[in-house]
């Protein structure tokens, strides 16, 4: 049984629209990520949290808001879409934000901006 | 700011050469060091991880040492195999458990 889901696999938007991308985990985890892998940047650091607390945020756009509505859920809506913002979101999780901890990815929501 | 180099964009090989793949880091402080894989379609796999000088970390016939002197993390492999084509990303961990990624080298193995 997949152990991160990441909900849809694809999607394909139009620009000014917006998008939630959703993303649960089943491994227990108190620790959650959103990274992004684009053309331009093979995979960057978007955002960490622990027990559902924001803890970092590298975005420098207010247009992508990760929403955690229970603790094994890290949901990424996206508002005003930009052809710029096609790009594979990957979630990821660790046991905790600790140093160094080891960190499970999902399979990805591939999102396409037309 | 903290960020590591990957040389090569794509190696190819046969089965049962040896493999090399060249990470270079650049960090403020001391961080963590990984090598993960990613297969078509799936999401990055953790491969193994040093985080302190003269650590080696090593799985599936994979090992690199992590060299603070020479600030380099390097992927071998003594014998590749057709299954282990994939891409390979060197990546830096830092002390809030932020993982900064290479660009990746895909590996090619030809049979």
């Amino acid at each position: 049984d997949p152990k991160i889901i990441q909900k849809p696999k694809y999607l394909v938007a139009v620009t000014g629209s917006e998008k939630i991308l959703i993303c649960e985990q089943y491994l227990g985890h108190n620790a959650m990520y959103w990274y992004r892998q684009s053309a331009k940047k093979p995979l960057e650091f978007m955002f960490s949290y622990s027990y559902q607390k924001l803890m970092d945020n590298q975005t420098a756009s207010s247009r992508f808001q990760p929403q955690s509505s229970k603790k094994n859920h890290l949901d990424l809506q996206i508002t005003a879409l930009k052809p710029d913002d096609s790009a594979t979101y990957f979630c990821a999780s660790s046991q905790d934000r600790v140093n160094y901890a080891e960190q499970f990815f999902g399979p990805g929501t591939r999102l396409t901006v037309l | 700011g903290d960020s590591v180099t990957q040389t090569e964009g794509q190696v190819a090989l046969s089965e049962e050469d040896f493999l090399t793949i060249h990470c270079n880091y650049s960090a403020s402080g001391y961080p963590a060091l990984f090598w993960y894989v990613q297969y078509p379609g799936e999401g990055p796999q953790f491969l193994f991880r040093a985080s302190r000088d003269k650590e080696k970390g090593s799985s599936r016939g994979f090992e690199a040492t992590y060299d603070k002197g020479t600030t380099s993390f390097h992927l071998r492999k003594a014998s590749v195999q057709e299954s282990d084509s994939a891409v390979y990303y060197c990546a830096l961990g830092d002390s809030n458990n932020r993982i900064f990624f290479g660009d990746g080298t895909q590996l090619v193995v030809k049979p």
